[in-house]
């Protein structure tokens, strides 16, 4: 079975720290995504790429960066995480826009 | 601006009814349509999708959802709700990227 996996379901961390957020799929797709997802908020995408080594801002890139050394993972960092930070993260895949995203189970951030 | 809205927040039925969950779309361009469903704790599954074709589309798990261009809609039903239903549901549209805009979310309750 095809999959996005991201490496922490649940994360506690402190205010200050640099956090990482691992996420792999090994579908081979060439688009890969973060997003955060909020209470009435919906999902806001962050970061996002079309091939490794390459990154696109998405709408609410600030306070994040990512990282994309190899196709199948695509890496989210909170430089100096906040706890406006706290938030599930939800990282996804795509072959084309026609396809639709596969999605991973997520990884709920509390920073403290 | 592109834009998806779902309309409500929250819906409750009771197990065995029909269900519909609306979505409205603003996009400039022919629109790719998704559902997606989430189920507590867990990351987004695709339910259905639309890019061509046949304006009513069948999913999983017994959905379907229709697309009218007139109305900028594509409204998800289900003839009999089941329990395990219960899940919040994200309408998404893309196009001519891979980039998807998800709207805020649908949290279906089902009572028995």
């Amino acid at each position: 079975d095809v999959k996005v996996t991201q490496s922490s379901r649940y994360l506690v961390k402190r205010t200050g720290e640099k956090v990482f957020l691992e996420c792999v799929q090994d579908m081979d797709h060439e688009n890969m995504f973060w997003y955060r997802q909020d209470p009435g908020l919906g999902l806001r995408l962050i970061y996002f790429s079309y091939d490794v080594k390459m990154k696109e801002k998405g709408d609410i890139p600030e306070g994040y960066s990512v990282s994309r050394e190899k196709k199948e993972r695509f890496s989210l960092i909170l430089e100096s995480a906040s706890t406006n930070q706290t938030s599930m993260y939800l990282c996804a895949s795509s072959s084309g826009q026609s396809n639709g995203y596969t999605f991973g189970s997520g990884t709920r951030l509390t920073v403290v | 601006a592109q834009s998806v809205t779902q309309p409500d927040i929250h819906i409750t039925v009771s197990e065995g009814a029909s269900l519909e969950l609306r979505c409205n779309y603003s996009y400039g361009a022919t629109p790719y349509l998704f559902w997606y469903v989430q189920s507590p704790g867990q990351g987004l599954q695709l339910l259905l999708k639309y890019f061509s074709g046949d304006t009513l589309v069948q999913g999983i798990k017994g959905f379907e959802a229709e697309f009218k261009r007139s109305q900028s809609s594509f409204n998800l039903r289900k003839p009999s709700v089941h329990w395990s239903d219960a899940a919040e549901y994200f309408c998404a549209v893309g196009g001519n990227t891979d980039k998807l805009i998800f709207g805020t979310g649908t949290r279906l309750q089902v009572f028995p």
